[in-house]
């Protein structure tokens, strides 16, 4: 089985940075995803990291440490359309799934 | 128009009603799934399929079934809804290999089950 981690609940101010962690245990790897979700709304895919580093896009950027079993989301010049869930999500063991964290809810205030 | 489209949006049944929740997808696509979302738990994967003839259990398959009844068509039904199955559903597609691409999902469904 698998075990992904992430904090529940995280509050940020407009125009900060924000890191939203995430681990995991798998028995194989093939890759790590980050979604957003809004209220209501359906997930989003922003990064999937296969190989260990920094992968940036934009405002946000993707980490990955393989060997630590470890990734992050980081989310710069916050905006208040960035309050949402942010899920981590990894492939199960046999590799023909997601398995996603119970997600990160991420509250941006004026 | 949507690629993955759900139907219904929101549905409110009895304990004990047969419900079917449908998805189609026009993103050609072979690989589809059924999530559940609940508050607190995530999103948890209840069957999925890779191609009309191929049919897997998720996590938490019991009290469902699946019908893939063509490439772009993939319903869930629960045969006798129970109120723990109250839940955002929803269905995803993927064109990826051993799952290293990315979901593309639907709206969702709202089940209530009274």
């Amino acid at each position: 089985g698998q075990n992904i981690d992430q904090p529940t609940e995280m509050t940020a101010t407009e125009g900060a940075i924000v890191q939203i962690n995430c681990t995991y245990q798998t028995s194989g790897f093939n890759g790590l995803f980050w979604y957003q979700q809004h209220a209501g709304e359906a997930p989003t895919f922003l990064s999937y990291n296969v190989l260990d580093g920094l992968e940036e896009k934009g405002r946000f950027s993707s980490f990955l440490s393989r060997s630590k079993g470890y990734s992050y989301l980081l989310l710069k010049e916050l905006q208040m359309k960035d309050s949402a869930s942010y899920l981590c999500a990894v492939p199960e063991d046999s590799g023909y799934a997601l398995n996603f964290g119970k997600g990160t809810s991420l509250l941006v205030t004026p | 128009d949507a690629d993955v489209t759900q139907t219904p949006r929101n549905r409110i049944t009895k304990t004990g009603k047969r419900i079917m929740l449908e998805c189609s997808q026009t993103k050609g696509h072979d690989r589809m799934y059924w999530y559940r979302q609940d508050p607190g738990l995530g999103l948890r994967l209840i069957y999925y399929s890779f191609d009309v003839k191929d049919i897997n259990k998720g996590e938490i398959s019991d009290g469902y079934s699946v019908s893939r009844q063509a490439q772009a068509k993939f319903s869930l039904s629960l045969e006798s809804a129970i109120p723990n199955q109250t839940a955002l559903y929803f269905c995803a597609t993927s064109d990826g290999d051993r799952g290293g691409e990315k979901l593309f999902f639907g709206s969702g469904t709202q089940l209530s089950v009274l």
